[in-house]
């Protein structure tokens, strides 16, 4: 059974620019969730799609956007990048049978850098 | 979301034992607690779970304090493939899929 893929890999910017990083979940899997992961912050949730709805949101500003599509494939959009939105992009897919037990199964990451 | 604390950082011998504490005293009756890695240039993956009793799995084990204010993972025999960044979580249901992630413990494995 083929993991959870995230593309591209690596992405470099400028900033003021646009991004868009793309994630195919495991065959199956309904709920996707993105997080961003930076040395100062540590993995902090960006936010959850499930059956194409956003269903919960972390603490970031309106600039990161995201979107499922009915294959379960996700995309999450940053406009205006800024220095600080340098990071790794995580993607995460489950099951969501349950909201306290089910495991999320994560991709490699994109790694993006805004010069 | 409760919170947990976690040591910075941990040491251990490869084949040996290793017990990463935990402590979330502010956790709820209905929090699981989830143990997550991350080794280096990987995204986390899942280790184990629980709510009251010790579990086992083919990965490790999840010893948790009668009280559920603390627990331990127990890696039996740790590996240079175990190091990594170890991250205690609790799951709220009403969190969905959400995981809050620590700092976490970066486990390092001597040979």
């Amino acid at each position: 059974k083929a993991g959870v893929t995230q593309t591209p890999r690596y992405l470099i910017k400028t900033r003021g620019q646009q991004v868009t990083l793309s994630c195919s979940p495991i065959s199956g899997h309904r709920s996707v969730s993105w997080y961003q992961q930076t040395p100062g912050q540590g993995l902090q949730f960006l936010f959850e799609y499930f059956s194409e709805t956003q269903r919960n949101k972390g603490n970031f500003p309106g600039r990161f956007s995201g979107r499922q599509f009915s294959n379960s494939r996700s995309e999450m959009n940053v406009s205006t990048l800024e220095l600080g939105d340098s990071a790794l992009y995580l993607c995460a897919s489950s099951l969501r049978t349950s909201g306290t037990t089910d495991t999320q199964y994560f991709g490699p990451g994109t790694r993006l850098t805004v010069l | 979301d409760a919170k947990t604390t976690q040591p910075n950082s941990m040491e251990s011998n490869e084949e040996e034992p290793v017990h990463l504490p935990c402590n979330h005293s502010t956790i709820s009756g209905t929090d699981y607690i989830h143990w997550y890695r991350q080794l280096p240039s990987q995204g986390p993956e899942y280790v184990i779970h629980g709510l009251t009793s010790n579990v086992n799995n083919r990965m490790a084990s999840l010893a948790i304090a009668e009280d559920r204010k603390s627990s331990t993972l127990i890696l039996h025999r740790a590996t240079l493939r175990d190091a990594a960044v170890y991250y205690c979580i609790l799951r709220e249901e009403t969190s969905g899929s959400r995981l809050t992630f620590g700092e976490g413990t970066q486990l390092t494995v001597n040979p």
